[in-house]
């Protein structure tokens, strides 16, 4: 009955592939996220979808791809990987897009670029 | 940008003791949150405050937001080792209201 997932949990790969991250939320809200955490804990939005609609967009590289196919799901590709792109990153979901609005976080996956 | 500052970053008490953190801005939030991050897990809502001045309390938790919805503070009466964790405060204000701006990180170790 886990409400927010991540896929993977780990991940460790070399520079310059690619690779996806998988997000799925049960829990029936409209808005997804993408957060990167740093080694030094600090949190930082990166995208979000309403409704499959981006309406979040961070000042990310375009090597970072975000897709939602349905609302219950969002999923983070990146290309090229690099050395700066080793943190945790956490998926998180709301019921809408309202001012104070309780965030879900997921589990986190730690990626390790070598 | 809005910046949101905690301090201190680190802090190491003994059980029983209190503690205050401090999650500062120049900017004004809509709503200020806490969150508390556990070691290997995301972030966990604590409290929502939206009105100036206002101060709710969860137990042996007391947050207060500033008169002027720049700056909150979380107060822990009788600290125990189950309140080790992250704290992080996060602002909602101009822009998208659901994007959150988060705090620099407050680290509280609590031991016997």
């Amino acid at each position: 009955d886990t409400a927010v997932s991540q896929t993977p949990k780990y991940l460790v790969t070399q520079m310059g592939n690619d690779k996806s991250i998988k997000c799925e939320q049960n829990l029936g809200h409209d808005t997804m996220y993408w957060y990167k955490q740093d080694s030094k804990k600090f949190l930082k939005i990166m995208f979000s979808y309403n409704n499959k609609e981006l309406i979040i967009n961070e000042t990310v590289p375009n090597r970072f791809s975000p897709k939602s196919p349905d609302k219950a799901h969002l999923n983070l590709h990146i290309n090229s990987l690099e050395l700066g792109d080793s943190a945790v990153y956490f998926c998180a979901s709301s019921p809408g897009t309202s001012w104070g609005e309780t965030q879900y976080f997921g589990p986190g996956t730690r990626l390790l670029v070598l | 940008t809005q910046l949101l500052e905690q301090s201190p970053q680190f802090l190491s008490i003994q059980e029983g003791e209190n503690l205050t953190v401090y999650c500062n801005s120049s900017s004004v939030f809509s709503s200020l949150q806490w969150y508390r991050q556990e070691p290997g897990e995301g972030p966990v809502l604590l409290v929502t405050v939206v009105t100036g001045g206002e101060v709710k309390k969860l137990k042996r938790l007391t947050f207060q937001f500033g008169d002027a919805r720049k700056d909150s503070s979380l107060h822990i009466t009788a600290a125990q080792p189950g309140d080790t964790g992250l704290y992080l405060c996060a602002g909602s204000g101009a822009g998208t209201a659901s994007k959150l701006t988060f705090g620099t990180g407050t680290r509280l170790q609590v031991t016997l």
